[in-house]
C-alpha cells in the first residue's frame, strides 16, 4: 500500500465550483505539504503544516485553504474555483528534523485537476 | 523570482553514456540540496541530497556534486540506463525555514538506446 495517498487522482470541475482534495499518509510524519506543478514552473509550495496545530503559508497560497484534521490528514480546498487553477497537485510529507538537515519528503502520486 | 535554476529544459542521452543534470541558485543561506526523479502520473521520489558541508556525494549510479563558490550543482549519472528517462527536479532548503524545499523547474532525460 502507497504510504502517501491523494484522493481524487483526478478531478474536472467549473468556475467558481468549491473542491476539496485530501491527502493520506501511514508514514507517521509530522509534517506535511500541499504543492503545486505547472509546466514550465517546477513544484511550488502552497501550504504546509508542521503539526496539527500548525498551518503555515506557502509561496502561492491566494485561492487555497487548508485543514489538518488528524496527523495523517491533511486536506486542500480551492473556495471557488478559478481556471488558472488547473493544475498537477501533489501531497507530501516529511519527519521532524533531526538535526542533521535532512529534509527528505515523501509525495503522494498526485491530483490532476482541471477547472473548466 | 526563481531561486532554483534548470536552465536545460530537456537532455537526450544515449544508454551507457554519462547524464548530467544541472542546476544553480541563487539564495545564499540554502545550505541543503535534494534531487528528485518524477515519472509521469506519479509523484516525485527522492534520488540523492548533499550537505553544504560536502562538495560530493555518490549513491550507486548516482553522484552529485556541489560547488557552492558558483551556487551551483550537478546530478552525474554513470552509466544511464532507459529506465532513469524522466523528469528530474532539484531542490534547495536552508535550515532557518526547516524543510521547506525550493524547487527547480525541471529536466527532462530521454535515455535512448
Amino acid at each position: 500500500d502507497a504510504d502517501v495517498t491523494q484522493t481524487p487522482r483526478n478531478r474536472i470541475t467549473k468556475t467558481g465550483k468549491r473542491i476539496m482534495l485530501e491527502c493520506s499518509q501511514t508514514k507517521g510524519h509530522d509534517r506535511m505539504y500541499w504543492y503545486r506543478q505547472d509546466p514550465g514552473l517546477g513544484l511550488r509550495l502552497i501550504y504546509y503544516s508542521f503539526d496539527v496545530k500548525d498551518i503555515n503559508k506557502g509561496e502561492i497560497s491566494d485561492g487555497y485553504s487548508v485543514s489538518r484534521q488528524a496527523q495523517a490528514k491533511f486536506s486542500l480546498s480551492l473556495e471557488s474555483a478559478i481556471p488558472n487553477q488547473t493544475a498537477l497537485y501533489f501531497c507530501a510529507t516529511s519527519d521532524t528534523l533531526a538535526g542533521t538537515g535532512d529534509n527528505e519528503q515523501f509525495f503522494g502520486p498526485g491530483t490532476r485537476l482541471t477547472v473548466l | 523570482d526563481q531561486q532554483v535554476k534548470q536552465n536545460s529544459p530537456s537532455l537526450s542521452v544515449q544508454e551507457g553514456r554519462i547524464s548530467i543534470l544541472n542546476c544553480d541558485y541563487t539564495n545564499s543561506m540554502f545550505d541543503y540540496f535534494l534531487w528528485y526523479k518524477k515519472y509521469p502520473a506519479e509523484g516525485p521520489t527522492f534520488l540523492i541530497s548533499i550537505s553544504s558541508i560536502k562538495d560530493k556525494n555518490e549513491d550507486g549510479r548516482f553522484t552529485v556534486f556541489l560547488n557552492k563558490s558558483a551556487k551551483h550543482l550537478s546530478l552525474h549519472i554513470v552509466p544511464s540506463q532507459p529506465g532513469d528517462s524522466a523528469v528530474y527536479f532539484c531542490a534547495a532548503s536552508d535550515s532557518g525555514t526547516a524543510s521547506k524545499l525550493t524547487f527547480g523547474t525541471g529536466t527532462r532525460l530521454q535515455v535512448t538506446l
